[in-house]
């Protein structure tokens, strides 16, 4: 099993609609999670950090849940300019390393 | 405030030949990051070095890939000799600290081996 897993995707939804992905993480011990965006051919940039209690930023809300060991983004009123691959990313058993998923393909229609 | 800052951005080599690529990090940023992505892959860490130390190069494949961050700023990564499954990006980052703090990514080196 991977460390962290991410469904590939793509997910294709029409503009204005709200759309979900989750990223599951096997290591208890990770304290740290982060969603980067990726556009095509382009290197990963920070959308958000992941704290226990969740975070807004806009149309962006991002949520953790220890219990059922995954992280969540959820991005309301998609924009065409959202059509990116999402990262996520666990901190491992040390607090130095950083565990990445292999990204959700996101594809807003218009 | 300048970004991490990469070359080359492109690379054409035949399989058994050698690469070396450069980074040069945000300034102030201890930690220091060598990924390779392959294409639909998440970034795969190499190596990484907080100031000129090595912290974890566990999945560095040691006996064709080296790197080297001599005075704690910029790296060299390099690879001898080159194999086709080499062909990849190989995106450098840099953070202020190591693990939880946020990493700022190069444009990466686009690599083909042929």
């Amino acid at each position: 099993r991977k460390e962290v897993e991410q469904d590939p995707g793509p997910f294709n939804v029409p503009e204005g609609a709200t759309v979900a992905f989750n990223c599951t993480y096997s290591n208890s011990a990770s304290q740290s999670f982060f969603w980067y965006r990726q556009d095509c051919r382009k290197e990963p940039k920070l959308l958000m950090s992941v704290y226990s209690s969740g975070n807004e930023d806009g149309r962006f809300t991002a949520q953790l849940n220890r219990a059922s060991q995954y992280i969540s983004l959820l991005i309301r009123d998609s924009k065409l300019s959202d059509s990116a691959t999402y990262l996520c990313a666990a901190t491992g058993d040390s607090n130095y390393q950083l565990i990445w998923g292999a990204g959700t393909k996101l594809i807003i229609k218009p | 405030e300048a970004g991490v800052a990469q070359s080359p951005r492109y690379k054409i080599i035949e399989k058994r030949q050698s690469v070396a690529f450069w980074c040069n990090p945000i300034s102030g940023h201890a930690t220091l990051y060598w990924y390779q992505q392959i294409l639909g892959q998440g970034p795969k860490l190499l190596i990484q070095f907080q100031n000129n130390g090595v912290v974890d190069d566990s999945q560095l494949p040691k006996d064709r890939f080296s790197a080297e961050r001599l005075k704690g700023v910029d790296s060299t990564l390099k690879i001898q000799p080159a194999k086709l499954e080499d062909s990849a990006v190989y995106l450098c980052a840099s953070s202020l600290r190591q693990g939880d703090s946020e990493q700022y990514f190069g444009p990466g080196t686009r690599l083909t081996v042929t």
